[in-house]
């Protein structure tokens, strides 16, 4: 079935320690998010790729980068964790940016020691 | 304060009808979407609705919309217990996707 798929489930790494999160699609998506969701609260979207045009969210730290080697695949790099990073991450894909549905990874839980 | 809100908790008997609702505030938004979120996972896609539309059904689901009110609502007839999730409402314009907090719903037996 084509989906999203993200890697690893579950991701330890030590404050401070650079890390880097995975998600692929095989649903030839234009689009790709990387949201932010922390414990009972909606999630935040930190940037988008559109094909290989990136968009920030104004309110997006530094520390939070991205790249997207090809149309598969979108990497989310944290250059150096803090406590405050521990959350579960999403991405998600659509076909156009914003006006059509998104599909949702099962997310990537990080924890930092 | 957000720009999507919804209530927290919602608690229901297994085979009553839930109902989520959910206000936005952005009158230029196109879509409106309901998603569900079980413990541990992703967003899934449950059923979205065009900002011209007044209902939609969907099996069990029926989402209505007052544009007027900017009010959004999920029903589920005949909740059952895997219906059990965190049920978000979003709402997109051309430029951004906003999510409401979420509503916890509990299906007890």
């Amino acid at each position: 079935d084509a989906m999203v798929i993200q890697n690893p489930r579950y991701q330890v790494t030590q404050f401070g320690k650079p890390v880097t999160l995975s998600c692929s699609q095989t649903l030839n998506h234009n689009v790709m998010y990387w949201y932010q969701q922390k414990s009972s609260q909606a999630p935040k979207l930190l940037f988008h790729y559109y094909d290989k045009d990136f968009n920030n969210e104004a309110d997006t730290p530094d520390n939070f980068q991205s790249r997207r080697p090809n149309t598969s695949f979108c990497f989310l790099d944290i250059r150096s964790p803090g406590l405050g990073d521990a959350a579960m991450y999403l991405c998600a894909t659509s076909t156009g940016r914003f006006n059509q549905p998104q599909h949702f990874g099962d997310g990537t839980r990080l924890s930092i020691l | 304060g957000e720009d999507v809100e919804q209530s927290l908790f919602l608690s229901v008997r297994e085979g009553d009808s839930s109902v989520i609702n959910c206000t936005y505030t952005d009158s230029s938004s196109t879509y409106l979407y309901w998603y569900k979120q079980e413990p541990g996972a992703g967003l899934q896609l449950l059923t979205y609705i065009f900002s011209n539309m007044d209902m939609k059904q969907d099996q069990r689901l029926t989402v209505l919309l007052n544009k007027k009110d900017k009010h959004l609502s999920l029903r589920i007839a005949d909740t059952q217990t895997g219906d059990s999730a965190i049920y978000f409402c979003a709402e997109i314009d051309e430029d951004d996707m906003r999510f409401g907090a979420g509503t916890r719903l509990t299906v007890k037996p």
